[in-house]
């Protein structure tokens, strides 16, 4: 089945550090997204890509949907305390929305 | 604009009892519809989707079944609930094929 791999799954930056994640898979895809997620909710969209190369910045984050369009990176600039939670990747293959495991982000002040 | 409704919040149930919850859209028509389980700090495994009325996609095999009788509803249900059910539930839906998804807060569901 398709399959999300993203990395790391975890990470312990000091406050005004810069953040990347990525995810990657073997099978090709039409939509990568980027969500956040906090305790007890459900994920928040942050970025949704729609075109192989595409770059998009929502604010300090930054998306890219690769070339190939098995890829995809998340760019977080100048890290503050309410960066904190889990990010997801998420792509969109034949009707149906798949996740990698996510991305934990802790911030030291 | 959309929104997404999903209840309870939070369900405490005992093992054997039956499982009902419900997610509705508003503000949208013939939208895609998901059911996910997350496990503590864990990723999103996709449960269910469906693409319209009465159309439903299980990806796994499991305790579990969904329905979807009017175009913006969608339960989850069990007939019999295990302790391996608890988790958290999140429903999604997204305008079609290609899009961003959105979700509900989702359900905290503890099977004791």
């Amino acid at each position: 089945g398709q399959q999300l791999n993203q990395s790391p799954q975890s990470m312990f930056i000091q406050e005004g550090e810069d953040v990347s994640m990525n995810c990657t898979s073997s099978s090709i895809f039409n939509t990568w997204l980027w969500y956040k997620q906090e305790p007890g909710e459900g994920p928040v969209l942050l970025i949704a890509l729609y075109k192989a190369g595409e770059l998009t910045s929502n604010g300090r984050l930054t998306a890219q949907f690769g070339i190939t369009r098995k890829d995809s990176f998340l760019n977080i600039s100048a890290s503050i305390p309410s960066d904190v939670g889990i990010y997801f990747c998420a792509a969109q293959g034949a009707q149906k929305l798949v996740f990698g495991q996510g991305t934990r982000l802790t911030i030291n002040p | 604009s959309q929104t997404i409704h999903q209840w309870p919040a939070t369900l405490v149930q005992p093992v054997g009892s039956p499982l009902s919850l419900e997610c509705t859209v508003e503000g949208t028509s013939n939208p895609n519809l998901y059911w996910y389980r997350q496990a503590a700090g864990r990723g999103l495994q996709l449960l269910f989707y469906s693409v319209g009325i009465g159309q439903i996609s299980s990806e796994v095999p499991q305790n579990l079944s969904a329905s979807r009788p009017q175009d913006r509803q969608f339960i989850l249900s069990s007939k019999k609930l295990l302790l391996s059910d608890s988790g958290f539930y999140l429903c999604a839906w997204s305008f079609g094929r290609y899009t961003e998804a959105f979700f509900g807060q989702g359900t905290r569901l503890t099977v004791v």
